[in-house]
């Protein structure tokens, strides 16, 4: 049974509009991120977040926001969606600090913005 | 420029051989990881592997800080191994670099 429930796993979204990304982790991490794979580039690291609190963000634009309801819950926000949004969205997870760093992911969600 | 580049960007194997995998980075680091990932799929930890030599079965991993270098090594190559391998560096357990990737193929 996967462990880190991403959904939904297909999206399409027009140009301009809003989708929200799930992502539901049951290995009881404590931290939490968000990647972004495209076409061309290698898989890009957007957020992290430890015990629901924000820990380093290197996505430029505030069109993307993440959103942690509960401690296993770490949801992706993605406003004004450009056609370069197109990407697989992973989200992962991990123990914290002080352990063997690994990292778990889950199956992706695939966003297609026309 | 890149700060994680790994090499060969492809590969194709007969069944049986075996190949050497190679990540080098351009940043210190202390976390290390090797991936395996399915066309469309997710990844899959292959090693987490921050120094040292580490094996697990078919596999070994060795990654030399110092020369910012880490390698992954398959031995006796099976079909079911084809897919892309990943490598990712960071810092206390947050991957922010991963390189492109090695495609590997192995045929009958």
């Amino acid at each position: 049974d996967p462990k880190i429930i991403q959904k939904p796993k297909y999206l399409v979204a027009v140009t301009g509009s809003e989708k929200i990304l799930i992502c539901e982790q049951y290995l009881g991490h404590n931290a939490m991120y968000w990647y972004r794979q495209s076409a061309k580039k290698p898989l890009e690291f957007m957020f992290s977040y430890s015990y629901q609190k924000l820990m380093d963000n290197q996505t430029a634009s505030s069109r993307f926001q993440p959103q942690s309801s509960k401690k296993n819950h770490l949801d992706l926000q993605i406003t004004a969606l450009k056609p370069d949004d197109s990407a697989t969205y992973f989200c992962a997870s991990s123990q914290e600090k002080g352990n063997t760093g690994q990292l778990y992911f889950g199956e992706g969600s695939k966003l297609t913005v026309l | 420029g890149q700060q994680v580049q790994q090499s060969p960007t492809s590969l194709v194997l007969q069944e049986g051989e075996n190949a050497e995998l190679q990540c080098n980075f351009s940043t210190s680091l202390n976390s290390m990881q090797w991936f395996y990932q399915r066309p469309g799929g997710s990844l899959i930890s292959v090693f987490y592997n921050p120094s040292g030599t580490k094996q697990s079965g078919r596999l070994t991993s060795t990654t030399v800080i110092k020369e910012r270098r880490s390698s992954l090594h398959i031995s006796s190559s099976q079909i079911t191994d084809s897919g892309t391998y990943l490598c990712a560096i960071g810092n206390s357990g947050t991957y922010q670099r991963f390189g492109t990737g090695t495609k590997l193929q192995v045929v009958p």
